[in-house]
């Protein structure tokens, strides 16, 4: 099947640094890429949608300055979290969709083991 | 707009027991998906099942099964002869037409425990 990884799978920084978390497609093409931020004992919630080559697409209430995302390549994507709080401090997951399989139905997306992130 | 909900925050069963996870939805797409993830204490979801809006048909899979009728707008999950391996968080999610099937909803999920 499928895989998507994380990394890191954990980071703890201090408040007011920035913290970068890469997502990477390993063994397809992922045109498209999402980012999820899940807070404890909550449900995902969608932060953004990313495509390869083009800027992201940010939820309603979602900050794009704070909240960078570049999808430079097919198979990589990131979030960088600047100067994060300890607000911030979540589980950030990332989803790829497998370019192969697109086209007309609905594409299947793989989800990444996450990145717990906790700013001090 | 897009909703699911999972009203059942946490379950409590003994195992071998059997257990019903409910999920209902609400979506004006006519045309839609829905999937249930698992997610153990590790974070990483695991994909289970997905469903289109067209197929009613209940499916089974070893000791899952899964009861999606439109009716009723449910998509319900069954844990059959449930273990201890079962104990994690379970998310039914919705992906609609109107998003091009690109975004997923979540439900704010179900807690199952499952003790020895």
């Amino acid at each position: 099947g499928a895989v998507v990884s994380q990394h890191p799978s954990w980071v703890i920084c201090k408040s007011g640094t920035s913290v970068k978390i890469e997502c990477r497609s390993l063994d397809f093409q992922a045109t498209t890429m999402f980012w999820y931020r899940q807070f404890p004992k909550q449900s995902l919630m969608l932060m953004a949608t990313s495509n390869e080559g083009s800027k992201a697409t940010y939820e309603q209430g979602v900050e794009k300055d704070k909240f960078l995302i570049n999808h430079a390549s097919l198979t990589l994507s990131t979030l960088t979290v600047t100067s994060a709080h300890p607000e911030d401090s979540s589980f950030y997951i990332c989803s790829a969709r497998d370019k192969g399989l697109a086209g007309g139905s609905i594409d299947e997306q793989f989800f990444g083991p996450g990145t717990r992130l906790t700013v001090l | 707009a897009q909703k699911v909900t999972q009203a059942q925050t946490e379950i409590s069963v003994v195992e071998k027991e059997d257990v019903t996870l409910d999920c209902v939805y609400e979506t004006r797409d006519t045309t839609y998906y829905l999937f249930w993830y698992k997610q153990p204490p590790s974070g990483e979801l695991v994909f289970l099942i997905r469903r289109n809006s067209f197929d009613e048909q209940n499916e089974i899979s070893g000791r899952y099964s899964w009861n999606f009728q439109k009716s009723t707008s449910s998509f319900n999950f069954t844990i059959t002869a449930s273990q201890v391996v079962d104990s994690a968080v379970y998310f039914c999610a919705l992906s609609g037409m109107n998003t091009g099937f690109q975004k997923l909803v979540f439900g704010t999920g179900t807690r199952l425990l499952v003790s020895p």
